[in-house]
């Protein structure tokens, strides 16, 4: 199946600095990402779907202020946790669809990105 | 709107027993699609079945097969002989509209512990 990379795995940082996360396909292009976030034995919660070449699209309640994305090309990803706090320490995870593929086939996803804020 | 319903937060079950994970979903859009996804401690999320709406025979893929019974917006997972590996969160998902810019939406999770 079609592969999606994610990095960093994990990563440390101190409150009040800016983390990068990437998202890339590797061997397909991806004009629509997604990125989720998983709080602890709960479920993936969609915070925004990155559009290739403009502007991302917010859910409800998330900052787009405090999580920058960018989808410079079709297979690249990226999503900017600015003066992260604490709270902000969870798991990230990115997903992409094959955008030559009609119907609804499924999304492939990274391997999550683990931030833990201190 | 549209939901996705996962009432069994945690399961246990023998080696080798089948194992039934329940979802049930709501969407007034007349086609979408149904996901399972596996997630094992490490965090990644591994897809394993997919079902349209519109498929008239229920999704196999070796021992899972998917129990859909669309007029009662069911979507069960079914596990077969189960081994020590399949522990792990199982999550029901759906996405409401066709197109590559549609989202999937995920239920709040199973949690599925297979004993020895």
């Amino acid at each position: 199946g079609a592969v999606v990379s994610q990095h960093p795995s994990w990563v440390i940082c101190k409150s009040g600095t800016s983390v990068k996360i990437e998202c890339r396909s590797l061997d397909f292009q991806a004009t629509t990402m997604f990125w989720y976030r998983q709080f602890p034995k709960q479920s993936l919660m969609l915070m925004a779907t990155s559009n290739e070449g403009s502007k991302a699209t917010y859910e409800q309640g998330v900052e787009k202020d405090k999580f920058l994305i960018n989808h410079a090309s079709l297979t690249l990803s990226t999503l900017t946790v600015t003066s992260a706090h604490p709270e902000d320490s969870s798991f990230y995870i990115c997903s992409a669809r094959d955008h030559r593929k009609t119907g609804n086939t499924e999304a492939f996803f990274g391997q999550g990105t683990r931030l833990t804020v201190v | 709107a549209q939901k996705i319903t996962q009432t069994q937060p945690g399961m246990f079950v023998q080696e080798k027993e089948a194992v039934t994970l329940d979802c049930t979903y709501d969407t007034s859009d007349p086609s979408y699609g149904l996901f399972w996804y596996k997630q094992p401690s490490s965090g990644e999320m591994i897809f394993l079945i997919y079902q349209g709406s519109y498929d008239q025979q229920n999704a196999t893929e070796g021992r899972y097969s998917l129990n859909f019974q669309k007029a009662r917006k069911s979507a069960n997972l079914v596990i077969s002989a189960s081994q020590l590996g399949d522990s792990a969160m199982y999550f029901c998902a759906m996405r409401p509209h066709l197109g590559s810019a549609s989202k999937i939406i995920f239920g709040s999770g199973t949690r599925l512990s297979i004993r020895p």
